[in-house]
Formats: structure tokens, sequence, C-alpha cells
């Protein structure tokens, strides 16, 4: 195991696309994260899974957002209708629910550009 | 409102001078903090948390919790600390709150 994965690395797409990305955990690790990165900022929280359950989404997370993580395994991370606003680093980390709370393994992150 | 300041967005040193990272937070109860470095080109992680109280690559921080702070220390500056790092504190007990980073620029 390598470690979290992310596909893909990086996405352009033009504005009012939809976009989808994946993300492989730590196979061990029930849980999964979701940040958003832009220049200059740190990661800001998205959403969280426990096992298959998205037990929280941030405020940040708008309807044009959906995050599923159908077999407790890989989730994705779908944009609609994808604004210029979205471009930023999406970041997927995973943690075990008895590790210490914030002790959380990053992927490399998707760079999305939108045009 | 729960939140991570890092006032400093860069601090250059030189190689075996002392670094501080500052980090002030905002939180109402028992925080749980944590220092995440992200080395160029390579994924965010772990550096330590404060629950630990441990030195990792001689780095320490030691959370006050009077002025609400957990900076971020090492005696000898080497070139390899060069990264950035991000102070960050757990959410109820799940999502992660980060600061806007420092760049740590360390020169021979």
């Amino acid at each position: 195991d390598t470690g979290v994965s992310q596909d893909p690395r990086h996405k352009i797409t033009k504005r009012g696309q939809n976009v989808t990305f994946r993300c492989d955990p730590i196979s061990e690790h029930n849980r999964l994260y979701w940040y958003r990165q832009t220049l200059g900022q740190g990661p800001e929280f998205l959403t969280y899974f426990q096992n298959e359950a998205q037990l929280e989404k941030s405020r940040l997370l708008s309807d044009r957002f959906s995050a599923e993580r159908p077999k407790g395994s890989f989730s994705t991370l779908e944009i609609q209708r994808t604004e210029q606003g979205d471009s930023a680093m999406y970041l997927c980390a995973s943690s075990f629910d008895r590790a210490v709370v914030g002790t959380q393994y990053f992927g490399p992150g998707t760079r999305l550009t939108v045009l | 409102a729960q939140r991570v300041t890092q006032p400093e967005k860069l601090l250059s040193v030189f190689k075996g001078a002392p670094v501080e990272l500052k980090c002030n937070y905002s939180y109402s109860g028992s925080p749980e903090l944590f220092w995440y470095v992200q080395y160029s080109r390579q994924r965010l992680q772990l550096l330590l948390r404060h629950i630990s109280r441990e030195s990792i690559k001689g780095f320490t921080a030691d959370l006050n919790k009077g002025e609400t702070s957990f900076h971020l220390k090492k005696p000898f500056a080497q070139e390899e600390d060069s990264a950035m790092y991000y102070c960050a504190l757990v959410q109820a007990g799940t999502a992660l709150i980060f600061g806007k980073g420092t760049t740590l620029s360390v020169s021979s």
C-alpha cells in the first residue's frame, strides 16, 4: 500500500462542465475526508465519511458538489456545472477511527483548473 | 468561531539559527492541535501533535492555553527543514481546521 492515491492529478475543464475525482484511501482506514485548497490558503474541509456514511458536510459544499463512498472504500467527488471559482487543489485524506483524532494521511491532490 | 491563525507567510532563517513558527487558535473547549508539513513536491504530512508531547526532527510545540498558542520551535534549523508548515486543530473530533501556512526557508 503506497498511501492515499487520487486520480486524476490534474484536470482542466471548461466552465459549465461536470468533473469527477476519485480517492483511494489507505486500505484499513475507515474514515475519509475531502478538503479544498486555494492559492495562499490552508486546506478547507469539505466533507467526511465514516465507512460508507457521509457524516459531515461543510457549508463550502454547495449543491453542485456531491461526494460518495459507495462501499466504504474509494470515494468520488463530483462537481456539476463547474465555475471558475472551483479552481483549486482538491485533497483527500484518510484515517483509522482508533488512531489519534486529527492524524490524517493525505493524498497528492487533484488540481482543477476551470477555464 | 474556531480559527487558526499563522501570522507569518514567510520565515527566512540561516542554517543553525533557532526557528519559531507562530500559531494562535480560537476554540471553545479543549483543543487538539497539530502541525502538518509539506516539503517541496511532496504531500501534506503530519509533523507532530500536542497530545503526544513529542519531538520530531528536532521540532517541538507546546500548547499554551493562556495565550491560545501552539508555536513550533527548533533550536537549530537545517536546510532540509525548508517547507510549508500548517498549524491545525480538530473540529468536533473529525475535520481539521488549518491555518494559512508559513513557508520556512533555511539558507546556508
